[in-house]
């Protein structure tokens, strides 16, 4: 079955600090997608990044950055330089093809990360 | 704004009740997805409808329901309410071209208070 394990509950860090954000999943499919998305206080659910089972080119985004490697079967999430604004529950998720047809499989979650970025 | 909309935001109601929440996808999405997040059980899937028929189940319960309809907006229907429903329920959409797997965007969810 299909299993996303976000081990870190809560990290506190300082503000301008970095922070790695870690996600182990276990799949036995071959071809799946791993989501990032962020939950801010305000509660709703913002889409990060999408990645698919084929691509392990880290990726940068401004202050963010993935660390996507199948070997460890993980898809690592780096903040740099950390901002008040950072402060949210971050989730990472794995596609789940079963029981679903054509596209668009449903999502496993892990239980998230909460971050606090404290000023 | 993911442009997926939810109402109401915040819902309360007593046990036994019956309640429906409502969800428009965002403009050209033919897929609407469901779930509910707990403070136990996390973020779970419940169900998803494409095009307006049921694509996948998940963890829902009985006294659950929802449809798909012709406008591609969906409801929630939940029945016979107990404590433990009091939860964040989510929709999400999106494209559902048939291949791979389409980025879901969600919408700011509906609080539900069970007393």
């Amino acid at each position: 079955a299909q299993k996303v394990t976000q081990a870190q509950t809560e990290i506190s860090v300082v503000e301008k600090e970095d922070v790695t954000l870690d996600c182990v999943y276990e799949t036995r499919d071959t071809t799946y997608y791993l989501f990032w998305y962020k939950q801010p206080p305000s509660g709703e659910l913002v889409f990060l990044i999408r990645r698919n089972s084929f691509d392990e080119q880290n990726e940068i985004s401004g202050r963010y950055s993935w660390n996507f490697q199948k070997s460890t079967s993980s898809f690592n999430f780096t903040i740099t330089a950390s901002q008040v604004v950072d402060s949210a529950v971050y989730f990472c998720a794995l596609s789940d093809p079963r029981g679903t047809q054509g596209g668009s499989e449903k999502l496993v979650f892990g239980k998230g990360t909460k971050l606090t970025v404290n000023p | 704004d993911s442009g997926v909309t939810q109402t109401p935001k915040h819902l309360i109601t007593a046990t036994g009740q019956r309640v429906t929440l409502r969800c428009s996808p965002r403009s050209g999405d033919l897929s609407v997805y469901w779930y509910q997040q707990s403070l136990d059980q996390g973020l779970q899937f419940l169900i998803q409808y494409y095009n307006g028929e049921e694509r996948a189940k998940g963890n829902i319960l009985e006294r659950f329901s929802a449809q798909q309809f012709p406008d591609l907006h969906s409801e929630l229907n939940l029945s016979s309410l107990e404590l433990g429903d009091s939860a964040l329920y989510f929709c999400a959409s999106s494209v559902a071209r048939g291949w791979g797997t389409d980025t879901q965007y969600f919408g700011p969810g509906t609080r539900l208070t069970v007393l």
